[in-house]
């Protein structure tokens, strides 16, 4: 049983447009979300964050929407850049103790020139 | 961010020989580590959650005395891949939970294992 889903397993975007990531969760003990960048063949990388106490965060081109009550939350990247082209994970987490994060299965952007 | 290591990157082993994997915090203490498997394509499964200075847990069907995780000081943990078979090739990360930022995990860049 999955408890956080990304369901568009690619998405493909023009350079300089927006892109925009869903992730939907089961869990509604989830009380923070993080998106994860990651290359192949090396780590996930950090690129931002919400509580579940807001429905929006923002960091320079990276915006992330949470809507609680759908049990839902997206990523906006704005422009879109060639260099955003990898995969993005969500990830959820419970309480902000030693607990692990629960992915989605990811989805690969892949913005065109 | 915080910056976290694993060794080697890269490890191709002949079937039935054990293999160690370290996984390193640089610059903060970890009391508990993570270790994490991906397959091609597929999500980061969680294998175990290693804390120092105790016995790792273990995921359902994972097994633990195929997956030795040993979490000796607050900085290392290690996963040893005992009698590998070809099943076992895999992309492993570890990440590791640092108080000052208890909502994050920092992750390493991961290790490609390739059993023959």
């Amino acid at each position: 049983d999955q408890q956080v889903k990304q369901n568009s397993p690619s998405l493909s975007v023009q350079e300089g447009r927006i892109s925009i990531l869903n992730c939907d969760y089961t869990n509604s003990m989830f009380d923070y979300f993080l998106w994860y960048k990651k290359y192949p063949a090396e780590g996930p990388t950090f690129l931002i964050s919400i509580s579940s106490i807001k429905d929006k965060n923002e960091d320079g081109r990276f915006t992330v929407f949470l809507n609680k009550s759908a049990k839902h939350l997206s990523l906006h990247i704005v422009p879109s850049q060639p260099g955003d082209s990898a995969v993005y994970f969500c990830a959820a987490k419970v309480d902000s103790g030693n607990t692990p994060l629960v992915f989605g299965k990811g989805t690969r952007l892949s913005v065109i020139a | 961010g915080a910056v976290v290591s694993q060794h080697p990157s890269r490890v191709i082993c002949k079937s039935g020989t054990s293999v160690k994997i370290e996984c390193r915090s640089l610059d903060f203490q970890a009391t508990t580590m993570f270790w994490y498997r991906q397959f091609p394509k597929q999500s980061l499964m969680l294998m175990a959650t290693s804390n120092e200075g105790s016995k790792a847990t273990y995921e359902q069907g994972v097994e633990k005395d195929k997956f030795l995780i040993n979490h000796a000081s607050l900085t290392l943990s290690t996963l040893t891949v005992t009698s590998a078979h070809p099943e076992d090739s895999s992309f492993y990360i570890c990440s590791a939970f640092n108080r000052a930022t208890p909502y994050e995990q920092y992750f390493g860049p991961g290790t490609r294992l390739t059993v023959t």
